[in-house]
């Protein structure tokens, strides 16, 4: 079946404009989470969405990341006012339902470009 | 912080050779698993070991756990040109949802 997917799957953009980026997860699975890769920083955990509950919002970075998941699908990941330092790979995945040993399956990623 | 430390940074080898990765944990974990990248771009869930588990395989494949020393290895036999990539152990502790990743193994299989 179709695997999570991104979009755009590259965004170069100006600094101190916002982006938004998207995530279609895996039909069926409840648990979204957005995790960025960046050269000095490695892969961080960003926000994690399991069905109607409150999102688990702690590895954003600053008040300018927001995230939200409509209808427990489609997620949007927005940044505000970007800074060269939001340049990194936005990568999404979905999993079944969100368990500790549940697999987690990865989008191709948005690479961000912030110049 | 990163949880995982893959060892090592990079590893070079001829088509045909094995290859073995080194990951190595800090806490307490539920279960660790193994993802390959390439290109810098999506991740591809290849095994997933839980901590009462020694030891898996999938096709070419061999995940050891080793919780006293709070390590794993992943082990590719026969490799193949079609495995370079980068490769990273990501954790699992508890309940907890968040996978804490490596930075990082990069393999080139040379043909």
């Amino acid at each position: 079946g179709a695997g999570v997917s991104q979009s755009p799957s590259n965004k170069v953009t100006e600094k101190g404009k916002d982006v938004e980026l998207r995530c279609d997860p895996i039909s069926g699975h409840t648990a979204l989470y957005w995790y960025r890769q960046s050269l000095g920083q490695g892969l961080e955990f960003l926000i994690y969405f399991q069905g109607n509950s409150a999102p688990d919002k702690s590895g954003l970075p600053s008040d300018r990341f927001s995230a939200e998941r409509t209808g427990g699908s489609v997620s949007t990941l927005t940044i505000q006012r970007t800074q060269q330092e939001d340049s990194a790979v936005y990568l999404c995945a979905s999993s079944l339902v969100g368990q500790g040993t549940d697999t987690q399956y990865f989008g191709p990623g948005t690479r961000l470009t912030v110049l | 912080s990163q949880q995982g430390e893959e060892d090592p940074q990079a590893l070079s080898i001829q088509e045909g050779e094995n290859a073995t990765m080194n990951c190595s944990y800090k806490t307490s974990i539920n279960n660790l698993q193994w993802y390959r990248q390439n290109s810098g771009r999506g991740l591809v869930h290849l095994i997933l070991i839980r901590s009462n588990e020694r030891e898996k395989h999938s096709g070419r494949l061999r995940v050891t756990l080793d919780t006293s020393k709070k390590s794993s290895s992943l082990l590719i036999t026969a490799s193949r040109a079609a495995d370079t990539a980068s490769y990273f152990c990501a954790t699992g502790a508890g309940s907890n949802y968040k996978l804490t990743f490596g930075k990082g193994t990069l393999l080139t299989v040379n043909p």
